[in-house]
């Protein structure tokens, strides 16, 4: 299976700090994505990263990927209560994207 | 653009009765997806659709799970009969693209609490 599967599963910071989620899998894949989902609502995306990158960054999301060990981080710099969500990192391959369970981020204020 | 819309956004049923969930996904999408969210398993694909055709409904527990894809603007998920089992979120989700190039965006999810 490809499946991702996000580590910690629940996080607790306070608000300014730095926030990092790790994602590992299993198979090849040609990208890897995040997304957020707040309590009650659907996923959205954040960010994708392809196969042949090793970095990205989105605003104060910066993305790591490492093929070779089959894992990926989120970095959420200077958090916010706002960002308190649900993460989850999926893969894609020749298949539809397959999600992991998600990290659970708290950001106290 | 109105996103991908699902509806109704909570259902309750009792046990044995039919259930259909209800899903326009973005106009010019090709590809729709329904998923199911429990704290147990995850998110699980349970199919998705290419140009309204079947690809892949492996994900479908069982016989009990039907879908259809009856036009590029409308698709449907069908529980009959439900069971307490079947309660979880249910989301549609669509994409440019259904083989992971291209991001999805997902509707607000469907409640199902079967009694």
């Amino acid at each position: 299976s490809q499946q991702g599967e996000e580590d910690p599963q629940a996080l607790s910071i306070q608000e300014g700090e730095n926030a990092t989620m790790n994602c590992s899998y299993k198979t090849s894949i040609n990208n890897l994505q995040w997304y957020r989902q707040n309590s009650g609502r659907g996923l959205v995306h954040l960010i994708l990263i392809r196969s042949n990158e090793r970095e990205k960054h989105s605003g104060r999301l910066r993305v790591t990927l490492d093929t070779s060990k089959k894992s990926s981080s989120l970095l959420i710099t200077a958090s916010r209560a706002a960002d308190t969500a649900s993460y989850f990192c999926a893969t894609a391959g020749n298949t539809p994207l397959v999600f992991g369970k998600g990290t659970r981020l708290s950001v106290i204020a | 653009d109105a996103g991908v819309i699902q509806s109704p956004r909570h259902e309750v049923t009792e046990m044995g009765q039919e259930v259909t969930l209800r899903c326009k996904p973005i106009s010019g999408h090709n590809s729709l997806f329904w998923y199911r969210q429990t704290m147990m398993r995850g998110l699980e694909l349970l199919i998705y659709f290419n140009n309204n055709v079947p690809i892949d409904d492996s994900g479908m527990p069982e016989d009990r799970f039907s879908a259809k894809m009856p036009n590029a603007s409308f698709s449907t998920l069908k529980i009959q009969p439900s069971e307490p089992r079947d309660s979880a979120v249910y989301f549609c989700a669509s994409s440019f693209d259904g083989l992971g190039d291209e991001k999805l965006f997902f509707g607000s999810g469907t409640q199902l609490s079967v009694l």
